[in-house]
């Protein structure tokens, strides 16, 4: 069964910072290109981030560029986040998601999620 | 502000149709693939469409989607309660190098 599953989420004061792993199971990770995608309460989805599948190619949203990092380790099958400098604004629960054609919005499947909570 | 425009809400009666639409630009819908989404609460999001108008795995084919230029179109036919949820379009844009979705729209099965 393809799977992501996430971690690292929980409450961190404004100005903190957090690390969200995501890790993949049942398919060949590295030849997939990843992504973080975030949905804040009562909000809509707004896309985060993007590495390719060898992580030579990296974009980001406006909203998190120069205070959040993407990564990933293929030999563990997993994609990070880093965040810097959080906000409350970046309250919301996180998804990694597989591209199944890189730069597609073709994403499938979806992690289950996992809450960041910014706030003093 | 959304890049891709949807309607805040649908509603129909069970059985009935409904269309959600999508709208863009020529660097987003109009020269790229456009995924669709259903979003249940507590839920992780599901790919219902994938390249316009493939329906993902385990989808049944009441759901069906189209573009054309620069807009699309999700339909859902012979509507259940359980079909209500929020609906996301979404596509890459190769002006803002970013992924964008739509705003969102609400199903509701009267």
């Amino acid at each position: 069964e393809v799977e992501l599953v996430e971690s690292g989420g929980g409450l961190v004061q404004p100005g903190g910072s957090l690390r969200l792993s995501c890790v993949g199971s049942g398919f060949t990770f590295r030849i997939y290109s990843m992504n973080w995608v975030r949905q804040a309460p009562g909000k809509g989805l707004e896309w985060i981030s993007y590495i390719s599948s060898s992580g030579d190619t990296i974009y980001y949203a406006d909203s998190v560029r120069g205070r959040f990092t993407i990564s990933r380790d293929n030999a563990k099958n997993s994609v990070y986040l880093q965040m810097n400098s959080l906000r409350a604004e970046d309250t919301a629960l996180y998804f990694c998601v597989r591209e199944r054609v890189p730069q597609s919005a073709w994403f499938d499947p979806w992690g289950q999620g996992i809450l960041v909570t910014v706030s003093s | 502000q959304s890049v891709l425009t949807q309607p805040p809400s649908v509603s129909a009666a069970p059985g009935q149709k409904v269309t959600i639409s999508c709208s863009g630009s020529s660097s987003n819908i109009g020269n790229n693939y456009l995924s669709w989404y259903l979003l249940l609460p507590g839920r992780a999001p599901k790919l219902l469409i994938y390249e316009n108008n493939k329906r993902s795995s385990g989808v049944p084919d009441r759901f069906s989607a189209s573009k054309s230029g620069t807009s699309a179109t999700l339909a859902i036919t012979g509507l259940q309660t359980g079909d209500e949820a929020d609906y996301y379009c979404g596509t890459w844009d190769n002006s803002l190098r970013t992924v964008v979705f739509g705003g969102g729209t609400k199903l509701t099965v009267l």
